[in-house]
């Protein structure tokens, strides 16, 4: 079974520019949740999604915003990139069955680069 | 609002060793306390995960404790070898698919 796939890897943008990232969740998954990844803050919740509704949604400005697709697919935006929006972005799946608290399957993650 | 505090944050054993982090966490409402182990350039990837209704959970060298009452829970490592180095989070959920609160992380090394 093929695990959490983000695209892209890697990108680099400029200050004021806006980024898409891409994630599809593990076959049968509903639950798309992103993280926030640096080094001096951790890992930090932005927003879940499930059934293409966002259930829950972490302490970000409004710049940083996402959606769910009918097949499970994710993606999340940031508009008006900062430099301190460089970091790790990483998608989970989770919730096969609909299942509260089910085990996240992380994917590999999209390195964002604001120059 | 929601915390969780995670010591140590670097930990060096020798190998063989045993390993343990705690982590005291602040919702009460919480009923679901994962772990992360994240290898350099690596995904976290979960290690052992433990619900309010257990006290303690064994996977072979790695186990679980939780203390409600507390509000703490650990993670403890036996028998360390150079492959467990890597950073371990800890983390807790409530009523959410997806939504867990971690820590800032425990960078283990083992030395050989």
């Amino acid at each position: 079974k093929a695990g959490v796939t983000q695209t892209p890897r890697y990108l680099i943008k400029t200050r004021g520019q806006q980024v898409t990232l891409s994630c599809s969740p593990i076959s049968g998954h509903r639950s798309v949740s992103w993280y926030q990844q640096t080094p001096g803050q951790g890992l930090q919740f932005l927003f879940e999604y499930f059934s293409e509704t966002q259930r829950n949604k972490g302490n970000f400005p409004g710049r940083f915003s996402g959606r769910q697709f009918s097949n499970s697919r994710s993606e999340m935006n940031v508009s008006t990139l900062e430099l301190g929006d460089s970091a790790l972005y990483l998608c989970a799946s989770s919730g096969q069955t609909g299942t509260l608290n089910s085990p996240l399957h992380f994917g590999n993650g999209t390195r964002l680069t604001v120059t | 609002g929601e915390n969780v505090e995670q010591h140590p944050s670097t930990l060096s054993v020798q190998e063989g060793d045993s390993a343990v982090i705690k982590c005291t966490y602040s919702d009460s409402a919480s009923n679901y306390f994962p772990w992360y182990k994240q290898e350099l350039g690596k995904r976290p990837q979960l290690i052992i995960d433990i619900r309010s209704n257990v006290g303690e959970k064994k996977d072979q060298r790695i186990a679980v404790t939780l203390n409600k009452t507390a509000k703490h829970f650990s993670l403890h490592i036996t028998e360390t070898q150079p492959e467990d180095s890597a950073v371990y989070f800890c983390a807790f959920g409530g009523t959410s698919y997806g939504k867990l609160t971690f820590g800032q992380g425990t960078i283990l090394t083992v030395h050989p």
